[in-house]
């Protein structure tokens, strides 16, 4: 079935580089997603990868996908406490185009 | 241009009682989808609508739940006989097109249900 994980929470100190690691089961998956949700505000996509792609840079945002594992990350360099925020991967499934959401990483950036 | 819109934004209700929640999607998106999401479960998704096709419902958790697309716009979710569980923030998206091709699913502000 398709199933995605996430740990839960991330602290870091301003300016430190932020790492956010998933693992998700659908191989079948064409492409993978990280949204963003800072408190009292909706869902807003930072960036995707297709699954052809081992690594996609967009700023300070990188993302690593590792396809024989399953594993995508999402670092962000010079991380701010504007950055603090819900961290959700997501899975596309290739049938419908919904999305498997992870549980979400918490990122608590300190100053 | 505007972008996805639901309303309301709160709703409070007893349980027991039925509440209908609606979304209006970007004009032009034909692929709809709503999602839950509540402490409990995370972000699961429940229903997606694609143009005139049979939507896909395999996400629905009870016969409770139903979704209308009416003229390939506006979509209404409608929970009958409300539970405390039901609470959650139901977020709807759209995109162009679904399917396996990459189209941005663009989120609504979402629907905050509590169900005292």
């Amino acid at each position: 079935g398709e199933d995605v994980e996430q740990s839960l929470f991330l602290s870091v100190r301003e300016g430190d580089s932020s790492v956010i690691n998933c693992t998700y089961t659908d191989s079948s998956s064409t492409y993978l997603y990280w949204y963003k949700q800072e408190p009292g505000a909706g869902l807003q996509l930072l960036t995707y990868i297709f699954s052809n792609m081992d690594m996609k840079q967009d700023q300070r945002l990188t993302v690593l996908l590792n396809k024989k594992d399953k594993h995508l990350s999402l670092r962000i360099a010079d991380t701010q406490t504007g950055d603090s925020a819900i961290y959700f991967c997501a899975e596309r499934s290739s049938n419908t185009g919904k999305l498997i959401f992870g549980q979400g990483t918490t990122l608590q950036v300190k100053p | 241009g505007a972008g996805v819109s639901q309303s309301p934004s709160n709703k409070v209700t007893e349980k027991g009682k039925d509440v209908e929640l609606r979304c209006d999607p970007i004009s032009g998106h034909t692929a709809l989808y709503w999602y839950r999401q509540s402490l409990g479960q995370g972000l699961e998704f429940l229903i997606y609508f694609q143009g005139n096709s049979a939507p896909d419902k395999s996400g629905l958790p009870s016969d409770r739940f139903s979704a209308e697309r009416t003229g390939g716009s506006v979509s209404t979710l409608t929970i009958q006989r409300t539970q405390q569980e039901d609470s959650a923030v139901y977020l709807c998206a759209s995109s162009l097109v679904g399917g396996a091709s990459y189209n941005e699913q663009f989120f609504g502000p979402g629907t905050r249900l509590t169900v005292l």
